[in-house]
């Protein structure tokens, strides 16, 4: 299954609201998972199972969808939230990745 | 507190093998599976496949099928992956990360980096 996230790169100011897109080559149901990655750091856990927030990730970030459209949201970005984000679909072997989100800074 | 520690940074020639080990602490070893993810330089995440510390099995993304090798030794709480027939596109960042609910992982290794020179 392969996942395209939109956009690869994105400018946004502390304060926006962004959102990233998800999208499956197949169904997925809701075996989604987000992650940030900050540079020279493993991945950390936001999201899974589409929409639930991982225990101690800020209430800005939210995950929806279902089948094969997901979308992260993050509002009112803080300086920390600057990273590359990623998705994965948890349904089908072998589990992908999107190829990343890079959120700059504008 | 939940921690997965993993191996230094090796070298390797092509043609060889690497052993990138694992170790997790603060929980029950056995308890949850282990995936493995690489990353190449500047690249994005690639699964390689997930271990069941508690029986062994494994299952193994088909791109890495025949070349990778992921056991286990639970009396040092311990998981390791076996890469053979290194070639430079296999140089890369390793994680062993925790399968959490929806098998979505929520801790990781602080990666290996795995660099394959001649």
């Amino acid at each position: 299954i392969q996942l395209t996230q939109s956009p690869s790169s994105l400018s946004a100011s502390v304060g926006d609201r962004v959102t990233i897109t998800c999208r499956a080559s197949q169904g997925i149901s809701g075996y989604l998972a987000w992650y940030q990655q900050k540079p020279g750091k493993a991945p950390n856990l936001l999201i899974y199972a589409a929409s639930t927030l991982q225990s101690g990730v800020p209430s800005r970030f939210s995950g929806s969808g279902s089948g094969t459209d997901f979308t992260l949201t993050i509002t009112s970005l803080q300086p920390e939230d600057f990273a590359t984000y990623y998705c994965q679909q948890l349904n089908t072997y072998p589990y992908t990745f999107g190829q990343g989100t890079k959120l700059e800074i504008k | 507190q939940v921690q997965l520690v993993q191996s230094g940074a090796d070298v390797k020639k092509p043609g060889a093998s690497v052993k990138v080990s694992c170790k997790a602490s603060g929980y029950t070893f056995i308890g949850y599976y282990l995936h493995w993810v690489r990353q190449a330089p500047g690249q994005g995440l690639e699964w390689m496949g997930w271990i069941n510390p508690n029986t062994g099995d494994t299952n193994y993304a088909q791109d890495f099928q025949g070349r990778v090798t992921m056991t286990r030794d639970t009396s040092i709480s311990t998981a390791y992956m076996e890469l053979s027939s290194l070639t430079s596109v296999d140089t890369a960042v390793y994680y062993c990360a925790r399968v959490y609910r929806y098998s979505s992982v929520d801790v990781w290794g602080q990666g290996t980096t795995v660099t394959v020179s001649s």
